[in-house]
């Protein structure tokens, strides 16, 4: 299984809804991504998870809350979003490397295409 | 934080023709990855080459890194390849994978 799957393909929130984006891959990585992509634009990093520990936040409003409940799932808890927060969002994975970084070829996720009313 | 800059920004193709697309970067890499985005928005991988030259059928790529920067060429041009073509390069400093602005191609049946 060389694949990363995400659920919901698409999802339309209010401003007061909570909702959560899942993420899964069974490639055994034990690296795993949250990207943000707006139109026209590259992805932007939001959260790196390495040994399912949060390694990186790219100063992420905490309106947007990652969970990484083992090894192959990753979750993205959504509250009180804003309109701007609108895009669609990638997952990733990748394998660590010895150090336990990556340098690592990723591999995306179909990404869930969310639009905040 | 280092800066990679992707040519032309668009690219319009008939059918059938040859293409180059480029990607520099500012500073030494560990990796480096082509990725193609299709309209719905999945990014597949092409390449990852942090050094050297690959070939995947139409597709194939090559990485100087001593001169910093990349090619991807793609050789008799099919509707489906229409999309946006990014570069990706990951350095230790920051640990992360840093994208080009991307390059959008057309092709013209």
């Amino acid at each position: 299984d060389t694949e990363v799957t995400q659920t919901p393909k698409h999802l339309v929130m209010g401003m007061t809804n909570k909702k959560s984006l899942k993420c899964e891959q069974h490639m055994g990585h034990r690296a795993m991504y949250w990207y943000k992509q707006k139109a026209k634009k590259p992805p932007e990093l939001m959260f790196v998870y390495s040994y399912e520990k949060l390694s990186i936040n790219e100063s992420v409003p905490s309106r947007f809350s990652p969970e990484c409940p083992n090894s192959s799932l990753l979750n993205l808890h959504l509250h009180a979003l804003q309109p701007e927060d609108s895009a669609l969002y990638l997952c990733a994975s990748s394998p660590l490397g010895t150090s336990g970084r990556s340098y690592n070829e990723q591999f995306f996720g179909p990404g869930t295409r969310l639009t905040v009313l | 934080g280092i800066q990679v800059e992707q040519s032309p920004p668009d690219l319009i193709l008939q059918e059938g023709a040859n293409s180059t697309l480029r990607c520099n970067f500012s500073d030494s890499v560990n990796n480096l990855q082509w990725f193609h985005q299709n309209p719905w928005g999945q990014l597949i991988n092409l390449f990852y080459i942090p050094s050297g030259t690959k070939q995947n059928g139409r597709l194939s790529a090559t990485t100087v890194a001593t001169e910093r920067y990349s090619l991807l060429y793609i050789s008799s041009s099919q509707t489906t390849d229409s999309g946006v073509y990014f570069c990706a390069v990951f350095t230790g400093a920051n640990s992360k994978l840093t994208f080009g602005k991307g390059i959008t191609l057309s092709v013209r049946p």
